[in-house]
C-alpha cells in the first residue's frame, strides 16, 4: 500500500528541546516536502526536496532544518523549539509536486 | 509572490445538488494548480491537478476544476453532491516546476440530507 508515514503523531514537549518529526515514503518518489497548519492559515510550506541532497526554502523555513540522506526519509528537526511552532505538520511525497500526505504530527511545545 | 484565496470559509449545500468551492490565485508565469480534500485527523488527499491542456480537469471522486485564466479562477465543482463529500478543500498554487506550493486557507463543504 502506498504510504506516507510520519512518527510521531503527537509530542507534548518544552521549549529548547531538540526533536525530530521523522517522514518516510515506499513509493520512490523524487518529491518530499513538509507543511504546518494553523487555524485560519491554512497550510504552509515549510521546506520541500526535489531528490537526494536537495532541498529548498518553503515559506516558512525558520526554526526548522531538514535532511535528504535518502530518498524514502525526510526528516524534520527543530533544533531549538520554541512556543510559536506549536502545529499540526504534514510530510508529503509525489513525482514533482505533492500528491501523497502523511496522517499529520500534533507538535505542542510548552 | 503567489497567493491563492478561497473566498468562502464554508459552503453549505443539499445532497443531490451541485456543489462549487470557489478558488482565485496570483501567481507570475504559468500557473500548477491543485485542489486537495482532507478529512478529520486525516492528510489532505489530491484530487486534481492543471498544468496545461484543457481547461476542466477531472479528479478523483467526480469532482472536476475548470481553469479559467481571464478571472484567475480554478472553481472545484461536482455535479451532485453527497454526505461523505463533506470535508475541508484546499486549493493551492505555484509556478514553475510545482513545487514550491501556495495554499488557500481552506473551504469547509458542509453537505446535508
Amino acid at each position: 500500500e502506498a504510504q506516507v508515514t510520519q512518527n510521531p503523531r503527537y509530542l507534548i514537549t518544552v521549549t529548547g528541546k531538540k526533536l525530530t518529526v521523522t517522514c518516510s515514503q515506499n513509493m520512490n518518489h523524487e518529491y518530499m516536502s513538509w507543511y504546518r497548519q494553523d487555524p485560519g492559515l491554512g497550510l504552509r510550506q515549510i521546506y520541500y526536496s526535489m531528490n537526494v541532497e536537495v532541498t529548498d526554502k518553503g515559506d516558512v523555513p525558520e526554526g526548522y532544518k531538514v535532511s535528504r540522506k535518502e530518498k524514502r526519509n525526510f526528516p524534520l528537526i527543530l533544533e531549538s523549539p520554541s512556543p510559536n511552532q506549536t502545529s499540526l505538520y504534514f510530510c508529503a511525497s509525489g513525482k514533482n509536486q505533492p500528491q501523497h500526505f502523511g496522517d499529520g504530527t500534533r507538535l505542542s511545545i510548552l | 509572490a503567489q497567493s491563492v484565496a478561497q473566498p468562502e470559509d464554508q459552503v453549505n449545500v443539499a445532497e443531490g445538488n451541485p456543489l462549487t468551492v470557489k478558488c482565485t490565485y496570483s501567481v507570475s508565469g504559468n500557473p500548477y494548480l491543485f485542489w486537495y480534500v482532507q478529512y478529520p485527523n486525516r492528510g489532505l488527499q489530491f484530487l486534481l491537478k492543471y498544468i496545461t491542456g484543457d481547461n476542466l480537469v477531472k479528479g478523483s471522486y467526480g469532482f472536476e476544476a475548470e481553469f479559467n485564466k481571464s478571472q484567475t479562477s480554478f472553481h472545484l465543482k461536482k455535479p451532485s453532491a453527497l454526505v461523505s463529500d463533506s470535508a475541508l478543500y484546499f486549493c493551492a498554487a505555484a509556478t514553475g516546476g510545482g513545487n514550491k506550493l501556495t495554499f488557500g486557507t481552506g473551504t469547509q463543504l458542509k453537505v446535508e440530507l
